[in-house]
């Protein structure tokens, strides 16, 4: 089954950018992942999918501010213009229709 | 909206049943699937259901002791929780799998805290 590595913290200052990274394991590289987003206290928020293509689709109320990419096993998940608000644990998905595995999350801290 | 309930304190070795009742969209249309997170953890996959309920998977860590089930007619999912033991004390969520040829949760419930404990 897959596996996703994510790096256990990141921070940015406000109105900054920055990009999260999260990576497929072998025999794996190209699945399609999806990002959520978990602030503090709150249930998990689902942010978007990114396919192997490099193509992702944001959900519908969230703000482009949001936007992923892919480079091989990585998917990115850029934030743009930092915001307080988006100070969370974010955490990338993916399955192989039989199983579904988490990363183990980045938490953003907004300084 | 998924909206879990069924939560709460059970002694270790005891049973509970978690629902999730779905409003606003079609239940039969979309396979779903139960995630939980224990005390400052991460996200961990339990189990999910196809869209008819036919198949389910199951993560390691609850195989033989936890069913997921489904009522279409009811819009509601279920998870039967057995054998319960103290690292599965945990905030379950009830997600909703993307669709059609997609494999993801696009979906949240607000959760239902399980914790078990003597």
């Amino acid at each position: 089954q897959p596996v996703l590595t994510q790096s256990s913290s990141a921070s940015a200052s406000l109105g900054s950018s920055v990009k999260l990274t999260c990576t497929l394991s072998r025999g794996h590289t190209g699945n399609t992942i999806a990002w959520h987003q978990q602030r503090p206290g709150e249930a998990p928020r689902y942010l978007m999918n990114i396919e192997g293509s490099g193509r992702f689709t944001r959900a519908s109320e969230i703000p482009n501010r949001f936007s992923g990419s892919t480079s091989g096993a990585d998917r990115y998940l850029t934030i743009s213009n930092v915001q307080p608000e988006d100070a969370a644990e974010y955490y990338c998905e993916t399955s192989d229709t039989e199983t579904w595995v988490f990363g183990g999350g980045t938490k953003l801290t907004v300084l | 909206q998924l909206l879990e309930s069924g939560g709460g304190w059970v002694q270790p070795g005891g049973s509970l049943r978690l629902s999730c009742v779905v409003s606003g969209l079609p239940l039969r249309s979309y396979a779903m699937g139960w995630v939980r997170q224990a005390p400052g953890k991460g996200l961990e996959w339990v189990a999910s259901i196809s869209k008819g309920g036919d198949t389910q998977y199951y993560a390691d860590s609850v195989k033989g002791r936890f069913t997921i089930s489904r009522d279409n007619s009811r819009n509601t999912l279920f998870v039967h929780m057995g054998s319960l033991r103290a690292d599965d004390t945990a905030i379950y969520y009830c997600a909703k799998v993307c669709g059609y040829d997609c494999y993801y949760f696009d979906y949240w419930g607000r959760g239902a805290q399980v914790a078990v404990s003597a």
